[in-house]
């Protein structure tokens, strides 16, 4: 399954919204996908699982949605810590794929 | 809490072999399966590998498979990744992660990382 994470990059201010896509071209039966966020020089830390469910730890400006084929990954009152890479991540079938990621910066 | 600490990356002739190793700490070993992901110099993530639980079972993307193996030690609470037969698109930051469900078949999110090992592969 190929993921197409829109747009490539995206400049916000803090207190805005930000709205990441993640289409996939095929079904993700079970709503199978995962977001995590990578900072530069960091490992990437999982925000979101299930398509919807929040990860231990994670604030609640983080949110996700979809089904299908198409995935979204809202963060509500952007902060400055919040400038980093998204990447979307499909388990359910074989091979796991990641999308080629989104750039937030936060102005 | 749950930590994951890589090591053994290097710089490696095109064609020769190198083992990263990944040792766990802060959660059950014995119920958990382990990936390996890369990321090439600038550039995103790639899936490379799943090693189940108990290790019955490894699955492996295509553009290792063949040339790469994991496996675990549950003694040592450790995971390796044999890479044999480098190659420079090779090059990159592998990490281990730990699967975010208890005792998976087939993998699925990646809920802790490691910071990483370094393999350059190079002439």
């Amino acid at each position: 399954i190929v993921l197409t994470q829109s747009p490539d990059s995206l400049s916000l201010s803090p207190g805005e919204r930000a709205t990441l896509s993640c289409r996939a071209s095929q079904t993700v039966s079970v709503y199978f996908l995962a977001w995590y966020q990578q900072k530069p020089g960091q490992a990437p830390r999982l925000l979101i699982y299930d398509a919807s469910s929040r990860a231990t730890g994670i604030p609640d400006r983080f949110s996700g949605s979809g089904s299908g084929t198409d995935f979204t990954l809202t963060i509500s009152r952007l902060e400055p810590e919040d400038s980093a890479m998204y990447y979307c991540h499909q388990y359910a079938s074989a091979p796991k794929t990641f999308g080629q990621g989104t750039r937030l910066e936060i102005k | 809490q749950v930590q994951l600490v890589e090591s053994g990356g290097g710089v490696v002739q095109p064609g020769g072999s190198l083992t990263i190793s990944c040792v766990v700490s802060g959660f059950n070993f014995n119920d958990y399966g382990v990936h390996w992901v890369r990321q090439a110099p600038g550039k995103g993530l790639e899936w490379a590998t799943f090693i189940r639980y108990d290790g019955s079972n490894k699955y492996y993307a295509e553009s290792v498979k063949g040339r790469f193996t994991t496996s675990r030690d549950t003694s040592r609470r450790t995971v390796h990744l044999q890479m044999d037969g480098l190659r420079s698109e090779d090059t990159g930051i592998y990490y281990c992660a730990k699967d975010g469900e208890r005792r998976s078949h087939y993998g699925r999110w990646l809920d802790g990382w490691g910071q990483g090992t370094l393999v350059i592969v190079s002439s």
